[in-house]
């Protein structure tokens, strides 16, 4: 089984970047896909983007396109997610997470089925 | 982009059946994924491809998806329980996956 750990809280000033890490253990870290989702405050769950290491093909949200770049060292078995421009919006727990995805019974899949324990990142002046 | 609607809380007492629904149009084509998020904590996969259960999680908890609506069913509630669910698909959109809104079960 998979087990992933991020890096540690980051406090940031508008403006700046964050750079969060998941290194994985256990598993073959190329045959699948981690995916970046984060939580701000007290509300619901928001995918940013993933990464298929194998590939280093990564695709993102449209909401980050242009701001969060996800990539993946495949030496250490750690992936990276990128935010830049931080305004206050973007405080939030933000996760990786595992993921697998193909095609079943004629749809296609895609779920989250190892989480990091979550980076809380504070955007603040 | 595809939208998925869960109803803001549940309440159930012990012992009873929770019943939590996730909507979309025609959510019955798609594969739905169920996650079970304490506070303070990661979310955790309970249910994927709509019934199945990852190793670990009790069979109380099971799931349905047919037409417009998806339902996550935990019988014999405990207080353990009580916890955050969010409902999650794939969609071919430009915003690829999607998460309900959540639903906070309560434990009465």
């Amino acid at each position: 089984q998979v087990q992933l750990v991020q890096s540690g809280a980051e406090v940031k000033k508008p403006g700046s970047s964050v750079k969060v890490s998941c290194k994985a253990s256990g598993g073959t870290f190329s045959s699948y896909a981690i995916s970046w989702v984060r939580q701000a405050p007290g509300q619901g769950l928001e995918w940013m983007g993933r990464i298929i290491p194998i590939l280093g093909i990564a695709n993102y949200a449209q909401k980050f396109q242009g701001r969060v770049t996800i990539t993946a060292d495949k030496s250490t078995s750690t992936a990276y997610m990128e935010l830049s421009s931080l305004r206050s919006e973007d405080t939030a727990v933000y996760y990786c997470a595992s993921t697998a995805a193909g095609t079943f019974g004629g749809n296609y899949y895609y779920y989250m089925d190892v989480w990091g324990k979550g980076t809380t990142v504070t955007v603040s002046s | 982009s595809y939208v998925l609607t869960q109803p803001p809380s549940v309440s159930v007492a012990p012992g009873k059946t929770a019943r939590i629904t996730c909507g979309g149009n025609n959510i019955g084509s798609k594969s739905v994924h169920w996650y079970q998020q304490k506070p303070g904590q990661a979310p955790v996969l309970v249910i994927y491809y709509d019934s199945d259960r990852p190793s670990g999680i009790p069979e109380r908890f099971s799931g349905s998806n047919s037409g417009n609506t998806a339902t996550l069913t935990i019988s014999r509630v405990e207080a353990g329980d009580e916890a955050d669910y969010y409902c999650q698909v794939w969609d071919s959109s430009s915003d690829p996956v999607v998460f309900g809104g959540g639903t906070k079960l309560t434990v009465l």
